[in-house]
């Protein structure tokens, strides 16, 4: 089946705009997370989703970031008033996962964010 | 607060041979420990899952041990291949962190195979 998809692949924008992020994760998948990963490091983790609300955004950096998923499916992530130090790949992932169980996640291949 | 280590960050080796990558945990507390395959300008393949009351787990050419006690894991890949090069990154999820599966990962080694 269809893995986790995200789009665009690739976006870059200027130091104070505005810019979203698209997440399609795996059919049937309950639990949806963000993770950034700057250049040469390990993700980090941004949020977590379990169906509609976030459960967890405790990774969130700051106020100008926000995440979405009104149907408890495709998730975006909102960042106003974009910094060069945003510049970073941002992954989203899926699985199975229901509320106190670890399951494997499921990667998307990623947005490379380049703010200017 | 858990931290993860991982090394080499970087190892050259020649086809054919076996290998060993490490990771390090600061943490014992943890529920599972994972490894991730990254390729260049993908997302992150999932390749070993080992729960924390298991010590080794085996796919293929791959094996991954947890010594949770002492907060290390291995992952040996036998008879390495040129298919094999990527950035390898090691996961853990803490055992103290709620219903979040999230997880922490280390900074990765990135493996080069030589033909």
């Amino acid at each position: 089946g269809a893995g986790v998809s995200q789009t665009p692949s690739n976006k870059v924008t200027e130091k104070g705009k505005y810019v979203e992020l698209r997440c399609d994760p795996i059919s049937g998948h309950t639990a949806l997370y963000w993770y950034r990963q700057s250049l040469g490091q390990g993700p980090e983790f941004l949020i977590y989703f379990q169906g509609t609300g976030a459960a967890d955004d405790s990774g969130l950096p700051n106020d100008r970031f926000f995440a979405v998923r009104p149907e408890g499916s495709v998730s975006t992530l909102k960042i106003q008033r974009t910094e060069r130090g945003d510049s970073a790949v941002y992954l989203c992932a899926s699985s199975p996962t229901l509320a106190g169980r670890r399951d494997t996640q499921y990667f998307g291949p990623g947005t490379r964010l380049t703010v200017l | 607060k858990q931290e993860v280590t991982q090394i080499p960050a970087a190892l050259s080796v020649p086809e054919g041979e076996n290998l060993v990558l490490n990771c390090s945990f600061t943490d014992s507390a943890i529920y599972n420990l994972q490894w991730f395959r990254q390729d260049p300008g993908k997302g992150l393949t999932s390749l070993l899952l080992i729960q924390s009351s298991q010590r080794e787990q085996t796919s293929g050419r791959l094996n991954a041990s947890l010594d949770k006690s002492s907060g290390r894991s291995t992952l040996y890949i036998a008879a390495s291949q040129p298919g094999d090069s990527a950035t390898y990154l090691c996961a853990v999820v803490p055992l103290y962190g709620g219903a979040t599966n999230k997880l922490i990962f280390g900074t990765g080694t990135l493996l080069a195979v030589q033909p």
